[in-house]
């Protein structure tokens, strides 16, 4: 049961070029939504959120659109940087109990110089 | 910046054997969680824990797992008699409070089990 579905594993943009990673989600009750990087052996690295009642988030380099009615998120990433590539985990915020989070699959993105 | 530690990053263990698994939340967050990632899979939920108890569990988290906050500071998730399977990273994950807020996660402790 794929709550949150990444359908892209991969990714390969040039650096300086915009990178799109999308999410889709099943649950209309989800109310909050997170994208969170990941180096390996690492832990995951909040990135962005987004409630909601809002439709874009933005910080620096990185915006966070949402589509209800489409049941889709999307990261943008403006201008990528090699220091980008790594694994980006889409999460939403699952309010039918403590809020717990339900992750995708994880795109990996590679922003090559 | 504050984060959330944990210990050991790697533990090596026999089937059968206990372990436990530490967490460092960050100091002001009230909400802890437990995640796992199986290798080549997606991060999964474990446990929820608010003011020293159990909020929710899912269905992974079965007898053999339990939660403690034994002192101010710590977050321990123990596995009693590991199997194969719980072989995987096991990320521990904090929270000022619930409801859009965010939850900051640790370093990770890969677990295998031989």
């Amino acid at each position: 049961d794929q709550q949150v579905k990444q359908n892209s594993p991969s990714l390969s943009v040039q650096e300086g070029r915009i990178s799109i990673l999308n999410c889709d989600y099943t649950n209309s009750m989800f109310d909050y939504f997170l994208w969170y990087k990941k180096y390996p052996a690492e832990g995951p690295t909040f990135l962005i959120s987004i409630s909601s009642i809002k439709d874009k988030n933005e910080d620096g380099r990185f915006t966070v659109f949402l589509n209800k009615s489409a049941k889709h998120l999307s990261l943008h990433i403006v201008p990528s940087q090699p220091g980008d590539s790594a694994v980006y985990f889409c999460a939403a915020s699952d309010p039918s109990g403590t809020y717990k989070y339900i992750f995708g699959t994880g795109t990996r993105l590679k922003v090559l110089a | 910046e504050p984060e959330v530690t944990q210990t050991p990053s790697h533990q090596v263990t026999q089937m059968g054997q206990e372990v436990i698994l530490r967490c460092v939340p960050i100091s002001n967050h009230l909400y802890f969680y437990w995640y796992r990632q199986i290798l080549g899979q997606k991060v999964e939920f474990l446990v929820s824990f608010y003011n020293n108890e159990i909020s929710e569990k899912s269905e992974i988290f079965d007898d053999q797992f339990s939660v403690e906050r034994p002192d101010g500071s710590n977050f321990t998730l123990k596995i009693r008699s590991t199997k194969l399977e719980d072989s995987a990273m096991y990320f521990c994950a904090s929270s000022e409070s619930v409801a859009a807020d965010t939850q900051y996660f640790g370093p990770g402790t890969r677990l295998t089990v031989l």
